[in-house]
Parts: structure tokens; sequence; C-alpha cells
């Protein structure tokens, strides 16, 4: 059974850090990873998407990364700012319907 | 841009009850979905809804759960008799396609609380 873990659960940083966020996940066999970024009660926003078959994906400031061997991803944000502050999501994608969910990564970023 | 929207934003309903979530997915869109994530917990897969059926379903999807597509734009997710544990955020998304590179389009959720 698939199971997708998040670290660290919290993350407060100054403005201008760059910053890690890590995923991993228990079995190789996947179709996508993506990307998510979750506002206080507000839905999910897709960030990046990326392939079984690629290695990393990049949107603005934003680069996600995937080692599907190592059953790794990580999400880089490049000289974060206060309005990157929200809970950022992983999910794989096993080929099924389903996305499976990690719990999250919640980053605060302050002035 | 386009984007996925559910009714209403917050029920509250007391046990026993039936409730009816409402969505309307991106137009031009042929795969649903229905996600639920109680609070402090995991977003979690309910259902997922192609061609006028399921196509996969959790275990969490027992028979109090039930989803529709009654018209060509609204996506309704019921539950017939509300319990307690029932209480969460409620996700409906859409998808344009199937495959490795099928993005799912969420909407901002329906609040349930069961009292």
């Amino acid at each position: 059974k698939q199971e997708v873990t998040q670290i660290p659960a919290a993350l407060s940083v100054p403005e201008g850090e760059n910053l890690v966020l890590n995923c991993s996940f228990t079995d190789s066999a996947i179709y996508n990873l993506q990307w998510f970024r979750q506002d206080p009660g507000k839905g999910l926003t897709s960030l990046l998407l990326i392939q079984s078959s690629q290695r990393e994906q990049t949107s603005g400031r934003l680069n996600a990364s995937l080692d599907k061997s190592s059953g790794r991803s990580t999400l880089y944000i490049a000289a974060s700012q206060p309005g990157d502050s929200a809970t950022y999501l992983c999910a794989v994608s096993g080929g099924t319907d389903k996305l499976i969910f990690g719990t999250g990564t919640r980053l605060q970023v302050f002035p | 841009e386009p984007e996925v929207t559910q009714t209403p934003s917050h029920q509250v309903t007391q046990m026993g009850q039936e409730v009816i979530l409402r969505c309307v997915p991106i137009s031009n869109h042929l795969y649903f979905y229905w996600y639920r994530q109680i609070l402090g917990q995991k977003v979690e897969f309910l259902v997922s809804f192609y061609n006028n059926e399921i196509s996969e379903k959790s275990e969490i999807f027992d028979d109090q759960f039930s989803v529709e597509r009654p018209d060509g734009s609204n996506f309704t997710l019921k539950i017939r008799s509300t319990k307690l544990e029932d209480s969460a955020m409620y996700f409906c998304a859409s998808s344009g396609r199937r495959g490795p590179t099928d993005t799912q389009y969420f909407g901002p959720g329906t609040r349930l609380t069961v009292l």
C-alpha cells in the first residue's frame, strides 16, 4: 500500500531564503507526482506535475525533482516571499484514478 | 481561467440527516472526483466518476455515499445518513484526461459539520 510522507511538518523562515520541502513515497511504481499548495480554508492549487519518466519540472521560483528509484521528491522554492506562506502537499498517482496525498508541510515566511 | 466551483461553502447538519454537496467541474472535463480532508489529517480519495459511472472508489465510500451527474454541468455527492465522523472538508476535482500528464483541478471545498 502506497504511503506518502512529508518532512518537515512545519517550517518558518525569513523572507528571501531558499528552501527545500521533502516528500517520500514507499512504492516506486508511480505514474506521476504532483505538488499542491493549500491556503487556509481553501482548495488545492496544482503547482507542478512530474511524470514518472521525468526528473524535474520548473515553474518560476519553484523547482520540483523526482527520484523514483529512491522514492523521493523535493520542492525547491527560491527567494521565498511572505505570499508563499501556505501548506504544501505532494500527491502520487499509481496509474489508477486516485491521488494519494502526504500530510503536508506548513510553511510560514515572515518579513 | 476556468475553475471548479462548489456549493455550499459550509454546511451544518444534524446527525442522521441527508446532505448533498454540489460541484460544477471545468466545462470540457470528463473525469470527476471527490476527496475529503478531516481536520488535521491527509486529503483522502473517495470516488472517481467517468462516463456516468463510478470508475474507482475507496473503502470510505460505503453504501451511505452516492454520486451523480444529474445534468451536463453538475456533479453531486450525497451522504444519506450523516455521522459525526463525516465532518470534514469535501473537495471536488476534475480532469480532462487520464494518464501520466493528468492534472486534477480542485474546487475550494465544502466544509461539512455534523452535529
